[in-house]
């Protein structure tokens, strides 16, 4: 179950900065539970972007960059390339389903 | 490097049994990582089965728990899950993925596999 919910889709021209919103309740990123952020690119492995809020994977150009307030969370893209172009899911833990959860998954697109 | 390959049937009759393998290379299963599952259903999102440690202990996503076994063999350095009286709604691919000790991160994962419910 997503619990966590992002935009649907995102778009920005090469070089442009966009930003993926990831918002939550009290019982996932409000209770203090950190927020990581996963690439998802057709044909190949889920790959670890931004873990504990704002840390880049390894890897990870800085071009990527995350943050966290309240029971939201944020990813922004500055530099925006081609290959950024796939989905994009946040991740946190949830108290009270006792589950690890995602996000509803945002597309972004290279126009 | 850490590397997951998951493995296993492509289809499976309903009310039947889904088993599935995730073999770890590149690095020990008998770490202080836990080992989970995660599906992604045909134009869904992301949903977490569950997770294991080498120990064996095991934490079952609530909603999916009655049906689910996750198991680890560490002589192989492998984990598996079986999900049983399966339905189309368990069609999806499956991931394996390594969840970093310390965090709630799940940082290296498998390609996926997809399974078919299907008579």
């Amino acid at each position: 179950q997503s619990v966590l919910t992002q935009p649907p889709s995102v778009s920005g021209a090469p070089g442009q900065r966009v930003t993926i919103s990831c918002t939550g309740t009290s019982s996932n990123i409000g209770a203090g539970h950190d927020v990581h952020w996963l690439q998802l690119l057709p044909g190949t492995a889920p790959r670890r972007l931004i873990y504990n809020n704002k840390n880049r994977a390894s890897g990870v150009p800085d071009r990527f960059s995350g943050s966290k307030s309240g029971t939201s969370a944020s990813l922004a893209i500055t530099g925006l390339q081609a290959e950024d172009e796939g989905d994009y899911y946040c991740q946190s833990y949830d108290s009270s389903l006792n589950a690890y959860v995602f996000g509803t998954g945002t597309k972004v697109t290279v126009l | 490097q850490v590397q997951l390959q998951e493995s296993g049937p492509g289809l499976v009759k309903p009310s039947g049994t889904l088993s599935l393998t995730c073999a770890v290379s590149g690095g020990s299963i008998n770490s202080d990582d836990w080992w989970s599952w995660v599906r992604q259903s045909p134009g869904k999102g992301l949903e977490w089965i569950g997770q294991i440690f080498h120990s064996g202990i095991t934490n079952y996503n609530p909603s999916l728990s009655s049906r689910v076994i996750i198991s680890v063999d560490k002589f192989k350095n492998q984990f598996s899950l079986k999900f049983s009286s399966v339905t189309a709604a368990d069609t999806a691919v499956y991931y394996c993925a390594r969840q970093q000790s310390g965090t709630t991160s799940l940082d290296y994962w498998g390609r996926g596999t997809l399974v078919t419910v299907s008579s």
